[in-house]
């Protein structure tokens, strides 16, 4: 199994207050991403890494920012929590351009959103 | 926006072949189509992925339209372990657009 992780793998947090999700791997891979999954919609790309403070919008970036200081960590930030984050949040690496290449996913960090 | 759909749910015998398929209505000449599957409570596992022509490897056959805008997963001889939700998807450089996802059934 590729080396990632994510933490928390569980988190409950009232709306408005600020969280933070991250991403950790150890296979030194270039690409990292944030996804979300919902019922009905499959996963959905929120904010994608291509290396070290480059990152770029997906297509559901609104209410979320991301960081990336070092290659192994991915931190993906809600600055002010709501309802509709709501979801579970997949981390996911990829040696080279994400059309060419496999992904590999982490675990999932469950967030709910009261 | 990137459209693509998948049937609901498919069921299946153990050991017969199985056939997933999913429409890519906006594909474009440059974005690939991948697949992957996920089993409950884990994150989603690559299965495979291709371009214009169909693609063999150890788990599962792709088929691609002519046009590109179908392709099908084929999983020659199902097992038990083959249950999950199965996900098509178009992918742009790196914006890739799932689709809602089929639950494969597997019936001994």
């Amino acid at each position: 199994d590729a080396g990632i992780t994510q933490s928390p793998r569980h988190k409950v947090t009232e709306t408005g207050t600020p969280v933070t999700l991250r991403c950790h791997q150890t296979e030194n891979h270039r690409y990292m991403y944030w996804y979300r999954q919902d019922p009905g919609h499959g996963l959905r790309l929120i904010h994608y890494s291509y290396g070290v403070k480059d990152t770029d919008k997906g297509e559901v970036s609104d209410g979320y920012s991301v960081s990336r200081s070092k290659t192994e960590d991915f931190l993906l930030t809600l600055e002010s929590a709501t309802s509709s984050q709501t979801s579970v949040y997949f981390c996911a690496i990829s040696e080279r351009q994400g059309a060419y290449n496999e992904q590999f996913f982490g675990p999932g960090t469950r967030l709910t959103v009261l | 926006d990137a459209k693509t759909t998948q049937p609901n749910s498919m069921e299946s015998n153990e050991e017969e072949p199985v056939h997933l398929p999913c429409n890519h209505s906006t594909i474009s000449g440059t974005d690939y189509i991948h697949w992957y599957r996920q089993l409950p409570s884990q994150g989603p596992e690559y299965v495979i992925h291709g371009l214009t022509s169909n693609v063999n490897n150890r788990m599962a056959s792709l088929a691609i339209a002519e046009d590109r805008k179908s392709s099908t997963l084929i999983l020659h001889r199902a097992t038990l372990r083959d249950a999950a939700v199965y996900y098509c998807s178009q992918v742009n450089n790196n914006d890739m657009r799932f689709g809602a996802g089929t639950r494969l059934t597997v019936k001994p």
